[in-house]
């Protein structure tokens, strides 16, 4: 596709509830990346792929965060049993090389009330 | 470990002003640096990409420079418009792949 596109754009989720979160890169990128950014702060790394290899989850914040990319192509991130402190924008980033930096999706804003 | 510093956090200038946004990073090792804009409630777009054997990049009215042995890398942009009004965000690309992003400058040109 010409760009990242993500989806669900909004998700609204009851606390306990489990979502999952899709990404769909630009075709042909190697690397797709996950981001959460909440209100006000800058968007902080959560877990990185290359193809369909799960290189760095280190940024996960805990093991009801999950994320995969099977085919090497579409990502989810999956997050079990919700908390408040989960909502925030989730950003997705693909790249074809580093060099030539990344393209970001428009996010998924999550609310968990 | 990396830190992205941006400063001021929040500019507000009228129409036709020169602008400069700063962003500081503490390990001088990087890949490359990006910097992003966004609008309230959409995603990053990428404004310009340097490279860190490179010095500066310039797209229309922005110039962005980088001088990795001081840590420092400014977003410079020229003659502002009420259309500049958004948040810029620089991201410093290290070794392993990952972005690190400052926490941004708020911009607000008004007419």
């Amino acid at each position: 596709g010409a760009g990242v596109s993500q989806s669900p754009r909004y998700k609204v989720a009851k606390r306990g509830q489990d979502v999952a979160l899709r990404c769909d890169p630009i075709s042909g990128h190697v690397s797709l990346f996950w981001y959460q950014q909440a209100l006000g702060q800058g968007p902080e790394f959560l877990t990185y792929f290359q193809n369909e290899a799960q290189l760095d989850k280190s940024g996960l914040p805990s093991d009801r965060f999950f994320a995969e990319r099977p085919e090497g192509s579409v990502s989810t991130l999956k997050i079990q049993r919700t908390q408040q402190e989960d909502s925030a924008v989730y950003l997705c980033a693909s790249s074809l090389a580093r060099v030539e930096g990344y393209t970001f999706g428009s996010g998924t804003r999550l609310t968990v009330v | 470990k990396q830190e992205v510093t941006q400063i001021p956090a929040a500019l507000s200038v009228p129409e036709g002003e020169n602008l400069v946004l700063n962003c500081s990073f503490t390990d001088s090792a990087i890949y490359n640096l990006q910097w992003f804009r966004q609008d309230p409630g959409k995603g990053l777009t990428s404004l310009l990409l340097i490279q860190s054997s490179q010095r500066e990049q310039t797209s229309g009215r922005l110039n962005a420079s980088l001088d990795k042995s001081s840590g420092r890398s400014t977003l410079y942009i020229a003659a502002s418009q009420p259309g500049d009004s958004a948040t810029y965000l620089c991201a410093a690309s290290s070794a392993t792949d990952k972005l690190i992003f400052g926490t941004g400058t708020r911009l607000q040109v008004f007419p």
